[in-house]
């Protein structure tokens, strides 16, 4: 099993509707979430990142954590032909001084105009 | 803040010679990490530095893999007798001591002939 898993795609949604992208983590002791946007041929950008169950907002983008089922996700709302990228979970674990980020392979997001 | 500047931008080499990749961290961050990033697949975990100390290596790096921070600045990764495997983009990142935000260089494309 891997440590954070996600659908790699591709979702294709509509300009202006919601776009929902999920991922699964194994370590129970994780802490922190992440997600981050990768445009083709290009590095990783933070997007959100979210610390506690329930959801977190920021704009279009609407980040939700379930502890209890080690699930999280990111809504992204009116989805506009730029969204269009890889969108890559992230996980940062708890045992000892882990500092490291573990990424899941990503979902490769298509907004259609 | 000029970000995070890698060089070189392309490498490519012949299986068995040794490589040298260079990463300029964001002035004011202690921390800086070294990924790698094949096709399709997220980020992977390397190693990091909390200013010149390395503080964390992944179980899946060779003894052919070494990375210097010699003066808490920039830092180099360096491949010994290059091999097919290691044809990937390495990606360094940075940030604050305090912070969760890792600022992504453009990574060096790496092929190994």
């Amino acid at each position: 099993q891997k440590e954070v898993e996600q659908n790699s795609g591709p979702l294709s949604v509509p300009e202006g509707a919601i776009a929902s992208l999920n991922c699964t983590y194994s370590d129970r002791g994780s802490q922190s979430f992440f997600w981050y946007r990768q445009y083709s041929g290009k590095s990783p950008e933070l997007i959100m990142f979210i610390y506690s169950n329930g959801d977190k907002e920021d704009g279009r983008f609407t980040a939700q954590l379930n502890k209890a089922s080690q699930y999280v996700s990111l809504l992204i709302r009116d989805s506009q032909p730029s969204d269009s990228a890889t969108y890559l979970c992230a996980v940062k674990r708890s045992s000892g001084s882990a500092r490291q980020l573990t990424f899941g392979s990503g979902t490769q997001l298509t907004v259609l105009p | 803040d000029t970000g995070v500047s890698q060089n070189p931008r392309h490498k490519i080499t012949k299986r068995g010679q040794n490589v040298t990749f260079r990463c300029d961290p964001i002035s004011e961050h202690n921390r800086l990490y070294w990924y790698r990033q094949t096709l399709g697949q997220g980020p992977e975990f390397l190693t990091y530095f909390q200013n010149e100390a390395q503080l964390e290596k992944s179980r899946l790096l060779s003894d052919r893999f070494s990375a210097e921070r010699p003066k808490g600045s920039f830092s180099t990764l360096e491949i010994q007798r290059t091999e097919q495997g290691d044809s990937a983009m390495y990606l360094c990142a940075s940030s604050l001591v305090q912070g969760e935000k890792l600022f992504f260089g453009s990574g060096t494309q790496l092929s190994v002939l």
